[in-house]
């Protein structure tokens, strides 16, 4: 079952504009991480964030984490058409061992 | 650095027939996990391995499919007698500690 529920299901931008992309969870987790698929490819890392952590960047990205809403966010700041793909986050349950839930992902498209 | 590498990238099969998916990790990983995803929806765990012992396995991998990953290395997903419903992307991904890299996928089609 999935866990996670990515909010919106899709945003449409303007390249340049920033773009925003929610998840809620429903467990406990040690970790949530943030992954790309571009049409019909295979998922690509963008980030993690540790449970005990409430922030991170990298590059254009910025994730938060809130584990007492059970929220994340994903920002993309300064788009490019080139981030036109679907966006997921995926959860490691403290009880799960390793094995990731994912939300059934946002569709974004950069329109240049 | 070679990334997760599956194969084949594509089968299409008759309903009934067994297949098979080989997925080869990265290379000093020593967690492999296969995924299954169905159209619009995000990927379905199915099961993962620690070395070559395989430590869990969803409710999702039914009977008819079998996994393996023999001395540790490589990862083969067997499915025998298909049906349409299994038509999904097969996506395999390893890790080291922590972080799931993902190859690109197998996609199944089964008519």
């Amino acid at each position: 079952s999935q866990q996670g529920e990515e909010d919106p299901q899709a945003l449409s931008i303007q390249e340049g504009e920033n773009a925003t992309m929610n998840c809620s969870y429903k467990t406990s987790i040690n970790n949530l991480q943030w992954y790309r698929q571009n049409s019909g490819r295979g998922l690509v890392h963008l980030i993690l964030i540790r449970s005990n952590e409430r922030e991170k960047h990298s590059g254009r990205l910025r994730v938060t984490l809130d584990t007492s809403k059970k929220s994340s966010s994903l920002l993309i700041t300064a788009s490019r058409a080139a981030d036109t793909a679907s966006y997921f986050c995926a959860t490691v349950e403290e009880t799960s061992g390793s094995r990731l839930t994912f939300g059934e992902g946002t569709q974004l498209t950069v329109n240049p | 650095d070679t990334g997760v590498s599956q194969n084949p990238r594509h089968k299409i099969t008759k309903r009934g027939q067994n297949v098979t998916f080989r997925c080869d990790p990265i290379s000093e990983h020593n967690r492999l996990y296969w995924y299954r995803q169905t159209l619009g929806q995000g990927p379905e765990f199915l099961t993962y391995f620690q070395n070559e012992a395989q430590l869990e396995k969803s409710r999702l991998l039914s009977d008819r499919f079998s996994a393996e990953r023999p001395k540790g290395s490589f990862s083969t997903l067997e499915i025998q007698r298909t049906e349409q419903g299994d038509s999904a992307m097969y996506l395999c991904a390893s890790s080291y500690p922590e972080t799931q890299y993902f190859g690109p996928g197998t996609r199944l089609l089964v008519l």
